[in-house]
């Protein structure tokens, strides 16, 4: 069975700092990955997604992301961040068979923005 | 072009009761799925409907179900409702041709009391 894990429940970073967040995932086959980032009372808004090829995809909003093959790591970064990226962030998993309908999400990683 | 439209945005019900939440998916997408969010917790899969067949089934129990209508949009029904089923529920549609993004709705916040 497919899961997501990351490990980081909250992490607080100061504006313009460079961000990391934590993406671990298991699956059998080729994973379809992605990030999704909630913001309060809203829904999900895709960040970027990994199915094959290059393992450094960039996203939108200055986002990146890099498939490990090795570490099963699909881990999120961002070079500088701005108060507007504070907000939950989800890493999932997906798979050939449902494509990106199906999806197996982490329990999310509540980011802090700080003056 | 309106995006993922789910109603109501907020329901009360009392245990043992049903509710349906409804979901329309944008225009041309033929696929919805929905999902569940127990607060502080990520999504988890319901369902996916696509052509109005159901494509895919979570792991919930058969007191969840769901149809897909001519139109694309598509009903959640839960029956004999749980303090449990409190959680925001999530419509999101596609193409559902399996490599295009997910559209999200913005949820029905469902309290169970």
């Amino acid at each position: 069975a497919q899961s997501v894990t990351q490990p980081d429940i909250h992490i607080t970073v100061s504006e313009g700092a460079s961000l990391e967040l934590r993406c671990n995932y298991s699956y059998g086959a080729t994973p379809y990955l992605f990030w999704y980032v909630q913001s309060p009372g809203q829904g999900l808004q895709l960040l970027l997604k990994y199915f094959s090829g290059d393992t450094l995809v960039q996203g939108i909003k200055g986002f990146e992301a890099e498939f490990k093959r090795s570490q099963s790591s699909f881990n999120l970064r961002k070079p500088s961040v701005h108060w507007s990226d504070a907000a939950e962030y989800f890493c999932a998993v997906g798979g050939e068979d449902f494509g990106n309908e199906k999806l197996t999400f982490g329990t999310g990683t509540r980011l802090t923005i700080i003056p | 072009d309106a995006g993922v439209t789910q109603s109501p945005t907020h329901l009360i019900k009392t245990r043992g009761q049903h509710v349906t939440l409804r979901c329309s998916p944008i225009s041309g997408h033929k696929s919805v799925s929905w999902y569940q969010q127990v607060l502080g917790q990520g999504p988890q899969f319901i369902f996916q409907y696509y052509e109005k067949e159901e494509r895919g089934r979570g792991n919930f129990p058969d007191r969840f179900s769901a149809r897909q209508f001519p139109n694309y949009s598509s009903e959640l029904n839960v029956n004999a409702l749980l303090l449990g089923d409190s959680a925001l529920y999530l419509c999101a549609s596609s193409s559902g041709t399996g490599d295009e993004k997910l559209f999200f709705g913005s949820g029905t916040q469902l309290s169970v009391l």
